[in-house]
């Protein structure tokens, strides 16, 4: 079974700062994808970004982009420029290609964004 | 990207009773949609899958008989808590995958959540 593991419960950054939250994942599928959601305290799931394993490439959205390892199965996201809208909690998510769109979440990490 | 609604966001009823929660996906058809439950402060626990035109699928230790779910149409699935008591109080949130600019059926879309308090 897959397994999402997300070890920072808490972090948080200086507005206008860098920061990465981390994510690893266990798989024994080659083909899959990986999303990073973020769940502010509205509590309304909001997909941040899509990173499918075959492309190399690391995806980025904006101020948002990943570090996409395959061979370490790790997927830390990068949020530049943080914003205090930027705080909530964040949760990284693993789907087999061929899972019938099930996701495995981690346990999430809460942002804080310090002014 | 696409768009999920549920309804009623916020709910409040009496032990013993029922309450239906409404998912729909707004601008796309979803022949499957997804039933979680989310406590404070921890991550989402997926409870069932819904299919459309035929049962749902339980994920273990979730009360077929507790939580009924109806996939009634292309763009609504139904959750029913039966008999809720006061241990049934939660998040609830359902989601679809597809629509969107992003690769139609591989990406999730969430609905905001229904908040359920059982008295």
């Amino acid at each position: 079974a897959q397994t999402v593991t997300q070890s920072q419960p808490e972090m948080s950054v200086q507005e206008a700062e860098t920061v990465t939250l981390s994510c690893t994942y266990d798989t024994s599928e080659s083909d899959y994808y990986l999303f990073w959601y973020k769940q502010p305290p509205s509590r309304q799931m909001i997909l941040v970004i899509r990173q499918e394993a075959y492309k190399q490439q690391n995806a980025t959205e904006n101020r948002f982009s990943v570090n996409f390892q395959k061979a370490a199965k790790s997927f830390s996201l990068k949020i530049s420029d943080s914003q205090l809208g930027d705080a909530a909690m964040y949760f990284c998510a693993y789907k087999g290609r061929g899972s019938n769109y099930k996701l495995t979440f981690g346990k999430g990490t809460l942002l804080t964004v310090n002014p | 990207g696409a768009v999920v609604s549920q309804h009623p966001s916020r709910v409040i009823c009496k032990s013993g009773t029922s309450v239906k929660i409404e998912c729909r996906s707004l601008d796309f058809q979803a022949t499957t949609m997804f039933w979680y439950r989310q406590f404070p402060k921890q991550s989402l626990m997926l409870m069932a899958t819904s299919n459309e035109g035929s049962k749902a699928t339980y994920e273990q230790g979730v009360e077929k008989d507790k939580f009924l779910i109806n996939h009634a149409s292309l763009t609504l699935s139904t959750l029913t808590v039966t008999s809720a008591h006061p241990e049934d109080s939660s998040f609830y949130i359902c989601s679809a995958p597809g629509g969107g600019k992003q690769s139609s059926t591989d990406t999730q879309y969430f609905g905001p959540g229904t908040r359920l308090t059982v008295l």
